[in-house]
């Protein structure tokens, strides 16, 4: 079955960086792609990114552009989401869900607070 | 970039009677491949977002068939045929249509 595992829960300073890994397994990593939606506490969902695992090609928020990178590491099956200069705006939820267009499965989510 | 807006923010209902969402695009979601793609996700407490609807009306294996979408262009729908206490959470619709994509601001549903 696919399931995607996420790292686990982070806490960082203001200013710092942050990774966040999803590991694929249960389906051929290459044939899909993965997106990146994040939650601040008690908001909706937001679209952050996207990645072929195929051919690395990606995608991004506007908002989000220039501070968000996202990777693929095909020979692990993982991708990864980072995000530079953190600020308290990115104290969140974060997701990784299998395709672009209609992500289908889900990461069972990372928290990460940014704190002083 | 293309706004959703989803009505209404926030849906009281009762178990056994219908409920709809409405879901609103600024831009037309037909693709140039001549698809639709819209989709419905339902987030309960303490969850994981979870497809429930992809391409404006299919529904995902084990999704209730109480469950329906509907639509087309700008305009769309989810209807609950009749409630039950498992559907309280919260609905989102996105499209995948556009780059970059986006979610609606979502409604949440409670008895």
């Amino acid at each position: 079955q696919v399931q995607l595992v996420q790292s686990g829960a982070e806490v960082k300073k203001p200013g710092a960086s942050v990774k966040v890994s999803c590991t694929a397994s249960g389906y051929t990593f290459t044939t899909s792609s993965i997106t990146w939606v994040r939650q601040a506490p008690g908001q909706g969902l937001e679209w952050m990114g996207w990645i072929s695992a195929y051919d690395g090609n990606t995608n991004y928020a506007q908002k989000l552009q220039g501070r968000v990178t996202v990777t693929t590491d095909t020979s692990t099956s993982t991708a990864y989401m980072e995000v530079r200069s953190l600020t308290s705006d990115d104290t969140a939820v974060y997701y990784c869900a299998r395709g672009g267009r209609g992500p289908d499965y889900w990461g069972q989510g990372t928290l990460v607070t940014v704190s002083s | 970039d293309v706004v959703m807006t989803q009505s209404p923010l926030s849906l009281p209902v009762t178990l056994g009677q219908p409920a709809s969402i409405s879901c609103r695009s600024s831009q037309s979601l037909v693709d140039s491949d001549g698809n639709t793609y819209l989709n419905w996700f339902q987030q309960r407490p303490g969850q994981s977002p979870r497809r429930l609807i992809y391409k404006v009306s299919n529904r995902d294996s084990g999704v209730p068939d109480r469950f329906s979408g509907s639509g087309s262009g700008t305009d769309f729908t989810l209807k609950i045929s009749r409630v039950e206490a498992e559907d309280v959470g919260a609905y989102y619709c996105m499209q995948g249509t556009h780059w970059p994509l986006s979610f609606g601001g979502g409604t949440n549903v409670e008895i």
